[in-house]
């Protein structure tokens, strides 16, 4: 089982966008439609942002987006906020015996 | 509004095993919608999950991790636990425990506890 790969660091400034991608195997991104991203700010637990590939949790602003194409999903982050700056995690079903995975985690600055 | 709260020894020697507990509040740990899992962080590294389980019993682990891990449900206390034998200074993490939604996604996570494995 292997990590979901994602870019070490992204970066932006406010008001721009940024995509984060995380690529994984026909076993996991691209086998099912279960990938889940988590924003993580220093010392604080992950915040579920997007789930079911593209849906936001009630609360969380519509700035985020999710989709997937193949076995590469993405995060992307529209009108970069300084409070945006953060690591962020995906994460895939990968089958009944492996259940999750998660990405190696991305850290995004805000210029 | 559901809260998660793990508890446990931050010490643990090496070759020991580890143990931690998460009580659920604001909800039941008995309900058919979810599963309660258990994912660390080792300091300043990523997510791993380590394991999830159902208020039946029914468990799932990561299999790199699969020999030494047991996970397990107390409903009367809306509880579950994590025990991981044989531990060594690679299991050093900060650990959480969280609630896993219909769409295999964590959406409650507990606050987290560090654990360090040294003698």
């Amino acid at each position: 089982q292997s990590a979901l790969t994602q870019p070490r660091s992204v970066s932006g400034s406010p008001g721009q966008s940024v995509t984060i991608s995380c690529t994984g195997t026909s076993s996991d991104v691209g086998g099912y439609n279960y990938v889940s991203w988590y924003q993580q700010h220093p010392g604080k637990a992950p915040k579920l942002m997007i789930y079911d590939v593209s849906k936001r949790p009630s609360g969380v602003p519509d700035r985020f987006s999710g989709s997937k194409s193949g076995n590469t999903a993405s995060l992307t982050i529209s009108g970069l906020q300084a409070e945006d700056e953060a690591d962020y995690y995906c994460c895939s079903y990968a089958g009944s015996y492996t259940l999750q995975v998660f990405g190696g985690g991305t850290k995004l600055t805000v210029l | 509004q559901l809260q998660l709260q793990e508890s446990g020894p931050g010490l643990v020697k090496p070759s020991e095993t580890l143990s931690l507990t998460c009580t659920v509040s604001g909800g039941s740990i008995s309900s058919s919608s979810y599963y309660w899992g258990w994912i660390r962080q080792p300091p300043g590294k990523g997510l791993e999950w380590i394991g999830s389980i159902y208020y039946s019993g029914s468990t799932y682990y990561n299999p790199s991790l699969k020999s030494r891990v047991t996970i397990s449900v107390d409903t009367s206390k809306n509880q579950f636990s994590l025990k991981l034998s044989s531990v060594t200074a690679a299991d050093t993490a900060v650990y959480y425990c969280a609630r896993r939604g219909w769409f295999e996604e964590f959406d409650y996570w507990g606050q987290g506890t560090l654990v360090t494995v040294s003698s």
